[in-house]
């Protein structure tokens, strides 16, 4: 039982370039969600599901995709990455009726 | 408009003290949850409690226990007999509603540092 699992851990992009953060959960949660935290802030909410094939923007969407195919997966992109994503990524998951409980490692990245 | 201040930035106590982390919050809805979480050094993150807008119970777990005062809008973290494996940094949160309890908005948390 791995929990919630991120990959990569970290990258370095250059502005412009796209790139794809993958979340994977073994819980079988219906909840998953993507957060950024910027230095000295909270965690803020980019994107969520409530369940497969289902996405729903958070507090700060612009700039990012996401895509549930899978149950078990929660895909955040970044199409023409910037400077102001440079951050850490940290994707939850949980069971309705939805508590982020258990959060991944997080992904570092940095935006050259 | 929702917001939570955690208006100490960092505090610093020598091992075995007591500590408490202050959590304001500013909300509309009368229906609401609070949050706290912890994020030790090696970054993540780790969930502590929730606790929603109609238990205004005091929540002991161990040496961790939560005062929730609505009078107050405060939501304080209290650790007794503080250890090193405590030192990490500490968020409280609010969501709004019944049905979004997801839709956290954190505070910018509070760096706690126990020294030997």
């Amino acid at each position: 039982n791995a929990g919630v699992t991120q990959t990569p851990k970290f990258r370095v992009l250059k502005t412009g370039q796209s790139m794809t953060l993958l979340c994977a959960q073994d819980m079988n949660h219906e909840y998953m969600y993507w957060y950024r935290q910027d230095p000295g802030m909270g965690l803020r909410l980019i994107h969520y599901s409530v369940g497969e094939g289902t996405t729903a923007k958070g507090e700060v969407p612009d700039g990012y995709n996401v895509s549930r195919l899978k149950k078990q997966n929660f895909l955040l992109g970044l199409e023409s990455a910037a400077p102001s994503q440079t951050s850490v990524y940290f994707c939850a998951s949980s069971k309705p009726p939805g508590t982020p409980r258990y959060f991944g490692p997080g992904t570092r990245l940095t935006v050259l | 408009a929702q917001k939570v201040t955690q208006a100490q930035t960092e505090i610093s106590v020598v091992e075995k003290e007591d500590v408490t982390l202050d959590c304001v919050y500013e909300t509309r809805d009368t229906t609401y949850y609070l949050f706290w979480y912890k994020q030790p050094p090696s970054g993540e993150l780790v969930f502590l409690i929730r606790r929603n807008s109609f238990d205004e119970q005091n929540e002991i777990s161990g040496r961790y226990s939560w005062n929730f005062q609505k009078s107050t809008s405060s939501f304080n973290f209290t650790i007794t007999a503080s250890q090193v494996v405590d030192s990490a940094v500490y968020f409280c949160a609010l969501s709004e509603g019944m049905d979004s309890s997801y839709k956290l908005i954190f505070g910018s948390g509070t760096r706690l540092l126990v020294r030997p």
